[in-house]
Protein backbone atom coordinates (compact mmCIF):
# COMPACT_ATOMS: atom_id res chain seq x y z
CA UNK A 1 0.00 0.00 0.00
CA UNK A 2 0.85 3.52 -0.61
CA UNK A 3 2.70 5.02 2.19
CA UNK A 4 4.45 8.43 2.81
CA UNK A 5 6.96 8.46 5.35
CA UNK A 6 7.95 12.14 6.81
CA UNK A 7 10.98 13.37 8.87
CA UNK A 8 12.73 16.52 9.92
CA UNK A 9 10.88 19.30 11.54
CA UNK A 10 11.23 21.19 14.74
CA UNK A 11 12.29 24.47 16.18
CA UNK A 12 14.06 26.64 14.63
CA UNK A 13 14.96 30.57 14.63
CA UNK A 14 13.57 33.10 12.69
CA UNK A 15 16.25 33.59 9.56
CA UNK A 16 17.87 29.52 10.15
CA UNK A 17 17.03 26.90 7.59
CA UNK A 18 15.60 23.51 7.56
CA UNK A 19 15.00 20.31 5.43
CA UNK A 20 12.20 18.03 5.69
CA UNK A 21 12.08 15.06 3.72
CA UNK A 22 9.67 12.39 2.80
CA UNK A 23 10.04 8.38 2.47
CA UNK A 24 7.67 7.15 -0.41
CA UNK A 25 6.62 3.47 -0.75
CA UNK A 26 3.90 1.27 -2.06
CA UNK A 27 4.07 3.04 -5.78
CA UNK A 28 6.62 3.42 -8.83
CA UNK A 29 7.45 6.88 -6.82
CA UNK A 30 9.28 7.68 -10.06
CA UNK A 31 6.40 8.13 -11.99
CA UNK A 32 4.53 10.84 -10.22
CA UNK A 33 4.04 14.57 -8.94
CA UNK A 34 4.69 14.77 -5.42
CA UNK A 35 3.77 17.69 -3.34
CA UNK A 36 4.14 20.12 -0.49
CA UNK A 37 1.04 20.88 1.67
CA UNK A 38 1.14 23.10 4.83
CA UNK A 39 -0.97 23.72 7.92
CA UNK A 40 -0.73 27.09 9.50
CA UNK A 41 -2.27 26.12 13.47
CA UNK A 42 -5.73 25.78 13.52
CA UNK A 43 -5.84 27.29 10.39
CA UNK A 44 -6.36 25.57 6.21
CA UNK A 45 -4.56 24.37 4.11
CA UNK A 46 -1.82 26.05 1.81
CA UNK A 47 -0.30 24.22 -1.06
CA UNK A 48 3.21 24.98 -1.13
CA UNK A 49 4.84 23.28 -4.28
CA UNK A 50 4.96 20.88 -7.13
CA UNK A 51 8.33 18.97 -8.37
CA UNK A 52 7.31 16.72 -11.64
CA UNK A 53 8.20 12.96 -11.95
CA UNK A 54 11.33 13.78 -13.10
CA UNK A 55 12.61 16.53 -11.15
CA UNK A 56 12.79 19.18 -13.61
CA UNK A 57 10.01 20.98 -13.20
CA UNK A 58 8.84 22.92 -9.98
CA UNK A 59 6.31 25.04 -8.82
CA UNK A 60 5.68 27.61 -5.89
CA UNK A 61 3.25 29.34 -4.09
CA UNK A 62 3.96 32.99 -3.83
CA UNK A 63 5.15 32.76 -0.50
CA UNK A 64 7.53 30.69 -0.72
CA UNK A 65 9.52 31.30 -4.02
CA UNK A 66 12.74 31.98 -3.88
CA UNK A 67 13.08 30.62 -0.33
CA UNK A 68 11.75 26.96 -0.63
CA UNK A 69 13.56 24.04 -3.08
CA UNK A 70 11.58 21.14 -3.53
CA UNK A 71 13.52 18.38 -4.91
CA UNK A 72 13.92 14.54 -5.34
CA UNK A 73 15.78 11.26 -5.39
CA UNK A 74 14.10 9.04 -7.81
CA UNK A 75 16.64 6.31 -6.63
CA UNK A 76 16.03 6.44 -3.17
CA UNK A 77 12.00 7.17 -3.59
CA UNK A 78 12.66 10.53 -1.52
CA UNK A 79 11.40 13.84 -1.88
CA UNK A 80 12.63 17.17 -0.07
CA UNK A 81 11.86 20.55 0.83
CA UNK A 82 14.37 22.80 1.73
CA UNK A 83 13.26 25.72 3.29
CA UNK A 84 15.57 28.80 3.81
CA UNK A 85 15.06 32.17 5.16
CA UNK A 86 12.26 31.12 7.65
CA UNK A 87 9.78 33.44 9.47
CA UNK A 88 6.69 32.94 12.06
CA UNK A 89 4.50 32.85 9.16
CA UNK A 90 6.30 29.60 7.92
CA UNK A 91 4.98 28.46 11.10
CA UNK A 92 2.82 25.03 10.23
CA UNK A 93 2.83 21.41 9.86
CA UNK A 94 3.94 20.10 6.72
CA UNK A 95 2.62 17.26 4.51
CA UNK A 96 4.37 15.42 1.55
CA UNK A 97 0.99 14.93 -1.19
CA UNK A 98 1.12 12.03 -4.37
CA UNK A 99 -0.71 13.30 -7.48
CA UNK A 100 -2.41 10.83 -9.03
CA UNK A 101 -1.78 10.95 -12.35
CA UNK A 102 0.85 7.74 -13.45
CA UNK A 103 2.73 9.54 -16.15
CA UNK A 104 6.66 10.59 -16.98
CA UNK A 105 7.84 14.28 -17.27
CA UNK A 106 6.05 17.50 -16.64
CA UNK A 107 2.88 16.15 -15.88
CA UNK A 108 0.37 15.91 -13.06
CA UNK A 109 -3.34 16.62 -12.02
CA UNK A 110 -2.89 18.40 -9.11
CA UNK A 111 -4.88 17.03 -6.21
CA UNK A 112 -3.62 14.54 -3.60
CA UNK A 113 -5.18 11.20 -3.30
CA UNK A 114 -2.22 9.89 -0.75
CA UNK A 115 -0.34 12.24 2.36
CA UNK A 116 1.87 11.93 4.67
CA UNK A 117 1.59 11.96 8.17
CA UNK A 118 2.65 15.58 8.78
CA UNK A 119 5.88 16.96 10.59
CA UNK A 120 5.48 20.35 12.40
CA UNK A 121 7.97 23.23 11.88
CA UNK A 122 8.54 25.93 14.25
CA UNK A 123 10.03 29.20 13.55
CA UNK A 124 10.93 30.88 16.83
CA UNK A 125 13.53 32.82 18.94
CA UNK B 1 -5.94 33.88 -7.77
CA UNK B 2 -9.04 31.86 -7.26
CA UNK B 3 -10.75 32.49 -4.00
CA UNK B 4 -12.35 29.55 -2.71
CA UNK B 5 -15.45 30.26 -0.17
CA UNK B 6 -16.83 27.26 1.64
CA UNK B 7 -20.05 27.40 3.72
CA UNK B 8 -21.12 27.10 6.19
CA UNK B 9 -17.73 27.38 8.39
CA UNK B 10 -19.21 25.23 11.51
CA UNK B 11 -22.27 22.88 10.84
CA UNK B 12 -23.43 21.17 13.82
CA UNK B 13 -25.87 18.12 13.41
CA UNK B 14 -27.01 14.65 14.85
CA UNK B 15 -25.90 11.09 12.96
CA UNK B 16 -28.30 9.79 11.07
CA UNK B 17 -29.06 13.83 9.60
CA UNK B 18 -28.60 14.27 5.48
CA UNK B 19 -25.76 17.24 5.53
CA UNK B 20 -24.74 19.59 2.68
CA UNK B 21 -21.47 21.51 2.39
CA UNK B 22 -21.38 24.33 -0.21
CA UNK B 23 -18.05 25.69 -1.64
CA UNK B 24 -18.25 28.54 -4.27
CA UNK B 25 -14.87 29.35 -6.30
CA UNK B 26 -14.46 33.52 -7.40
CA UNK B 27 -14.23 32.11 -10.90
CA UNK B 28 -15.11 29.02 -13.12
CA UNK B 29 -13.12 26.30 -12.38
CA UNK B 30 -15.38 23.73 -14.34
CA UNK B 31 -15.59 20.37 -12.53
CA UNK B 32 -11.85 20.56 -11.53
CA UNK B 33 -12.35 20.18 -7.98
CA UNK B 34 -11.79 18.04 -4.98
CA UNK B 35 -12.99 17.47 -1.20
CA UNK B 36 -10.84 15.91 1.80
CA UNK B 37 -12.11 15.27 5.08
CA UNK B 38 -9.57 16.20 8.09
CA UNK B 39 -10.09 14.87 11.47
CA UNK B 40 -7.83 16.12 14.56
CA UNK B 41 -3.89 15.01 14.84
CA UNK B 42 -4.75 13.38 10.93
CA UNK B 43 -3.54 14.09 7.39
CA UNK B 44 -6.60 15.23 4.95
CA UNK B 45 -8.16 12.21 2.99
CA UNK B 46 -9.31 12.21 -0.44
CA UNK B 47 -13.23 12.08 -0.67
CA UNK B 48 -14.12 13.41 -3.88
CA UNK B 49 -12.25 14.68 -7.58
CA UNK B 50 -13.67 15.83 -10.40
CA UNK B 51 -16.28 17.43 -8.54
CA UNK B 52 -18.30 14.28 -8.44
CA UNK B 53 -16.09 10.99 -8.59
CA UNK B 54 -15.26 9.12 -5.21
CA UNK B 55 -12.03 7.97 -4.23
CA UNK B 56 -11.01 4.66 -3.93
CA UNK B 57 -12.66 3.23 -0.29
CA UNK B 58 -15.02 6.26 0.08
CA UNK B 59 -18.20 5.41 1.39
CA UNK B 60 -21.43 6.10 -0.93
CA UNK B 61 -22.77 8.04 1.06
CA UNK B 62 -20.61 10.86 0.16
CA UNK B 63 -21.33 12.45 -3.11
CA UNK B 64 -19.95 15.47 -4.76
CA UNK B 65 -21.55 17.87 -7.63
CA UNK B 66 -21.31 21.14 -8.99
CA UNK B 67 -19.64 22.72 -11.86
CA UNK B 68 -18.02 26.30 -12.49
CA UNK B 69 -18.59 28.15 -9.68
CA UNK B 70 -21.14 26.31 -7.40
CA UNK B 71 -20.10 23.03 -5.66
CA UNK B 72 -21.67 20.48 -2.96
CA UNK B 73 -20.67 17.59 -0.72
CA UNK B 74 -23.32 15.95 0.89
CA UNK B 75 -23.61 13.05 3.00
CA UNK B 76 -26.59 11.32 2.82
CA UNK B 77 -26.38 9.72 6.08
CA UNK B 78 -24.24 11.00 9.05
CA UNK B 79 -22.18 8.47 10.80
CA UNK B 80 -20.17 9.29 13.97
CA UNK B 81 -16.84 9.06 12.26
CA UNK B 82 -18.03 11.66 8.99
CA UNK B 83 -17.78 14.54 12.53
CA UNK B 84 -14.51 16.62 10.52
CA UNK B 85 -13.39 18.84 8.66
CA UNK B 86 -14.05 19.32 5.19
CA UNK B 87 -12.07 20.95 2.33
CA UNK B 88 -12.56 22.09 -0.79
CA UNK B 89 -9.63 22.82 -3.13
CA UNK B 90 -9.25 23.51 -6.89
CA UNK B 91 -6.90 22.80 -9.25
CA UNK B 92 -7.49 24.22 -12.60
CA UNK B 93 -5.62 27.56 -12.23
CA UNK B 94 -2.35 28.28 -10.73
CA UNK B 95 -1.98 28.75 -7.55
CA UNK B 96 -3.53 25.60 -6.52
CA UNK B 97 -6.30 27.02 -3.63
CA UNK B 98 -8.32 25.69 -0.73
CA UNK B 99 -11.46 26.32 0.98
CA UNK B 100 -11.15 27.49 4.17
CA UNK B 101 -13.26 24.43 5.32
CA UNK B 102 -16.19 23.64 7.16
CA UNK B 103 -16.13 21.98 10.48
CA UNK B 104 -19.45 19.10 11.27
CA UNK B 105 -20.05 19.16 14.65
CA UNK B 106 -22.42 17.09 16.38
CA UNK B 107 -25.34 18.50 17.83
Amino acid sequence: QVQLVQSGGGVVQPGRSLTLSCSASGFTFSNYAMHWVRQAPGKGLEWVALISTDGNNKYYADSVNGRFTVSRDNSKNTLSLQMNSLSADDTAVYFCAKDPLDCVGDCYTAYFDYWGQGTLVTVSS
Amino acid sequence: EVVMMQSPATLSVSAGERVTLSCRASQSVSTILAWYQQKPGQAPRLLIYGASTRATGVPARFSGSGSGTEFTLTISSLQSEDFAVYYCQQYNKWPLTFGQGTRLEIK
